[in-house]
């Protein structure tokens, strides 16, 4: 069974600043998905940013960047010049790929509180 | 843009009411999910539907039931409410890669 692990349960950052949010996780699959989520407080959560375990390449979005070591089973997600709307749960998730599909099904990690202070 | 709806933010429930979580969503997704949301658990799947009438259990589906009569709607039952289902419940579908939430319910069984 795969399972996700946030090691973190709350961190802070200053305004423009760097912070990185740790992740690991466990598999013996070969093929699969690796997410971000940001829940931003009384609102909808929302994906932040994929990763394919089949690239090499770390995926980025715009602010938001990660670090994938598929070796060590760490996926970290880094948000650079930090802002007050950046303050949410962030919760990374495992999804397990089928051929050319995917199961749908993902496992979440504990969360982590960020909360970005003026 | 993508619309996911639960029928209640908050709802307060006595024990051993049968309670109807509702969830509806406008992108003719096939998927849907049940979550439930704890502190310090994150998210964990009750379950899930992959079509119309189709259901599978996730991973906590004791004391829970689905309905899915039709595509866009997909119901979470709890048969007797319990103290220990005060959650919030989540519910998602699925695009291509990503998953879509709804707002969430609040449940407070007392």
């Amino acid at each position: 069974a795969q399972t996700v692990t946030q090691s973190q349960p709350e961190m802070s950052v200053q305004e423009a600043e760097t912070v990185t949010l740790s992740c690991t996780y466990d598999t013996s699959e070969n093929n699969y998905y690796l997410f971000w989520y940001k829940q931003p407080p009384s609102r909808q959560m929302i994906l932040v940013i994929r990763q394919e375990a089949y690239k090499q390449q770390n995926a980025t979005e715009n602010r938001f960047s990660v670090n994938f070591q598929k070796a060590a089973k760490s996926f970290s997600l880094k948000i650079s010049d930090s802002q007050l709307g950046d303050t949410a749960m962030y919760f990374c998730a495992f999804m397990k790929r089928h051929g050319s599909s995917n199961t749908g099904k993902l496992i979440f990690g504990q969360g982590t509180t960020l909360q970005v202070k003026p | 843009d993508v619309k996911v709806t639960q029928s209640s933010r908050y709802l307060v429930k006595r024990t051993g009411e049968k309670v109807f979580l509702e969830c509806v969503q406008d992108m003719d997704h096939e998927n849907m999910f049940w979550y439930r949301q704890d502190p310090g658990l994150g998210l964990r799947l009750i379950y899930f539907s992959y079509d119309v009438k189709m259901k599978e259990k996730g991973d906590i589906p004791e004391g829970y039931s689905v309905s899915r009569e039709k595509k866009e709607r997909f119901s979470l039952i709890l048969e007797s409410a319990s103290t220990n289902q005060t959650s919030m419940y989540l519910c998602a579908t699925q695009g291509h890669y990503e998953q879509y939430f709804g707002p969430g319910t609040r449940l407070t069984v007392t």
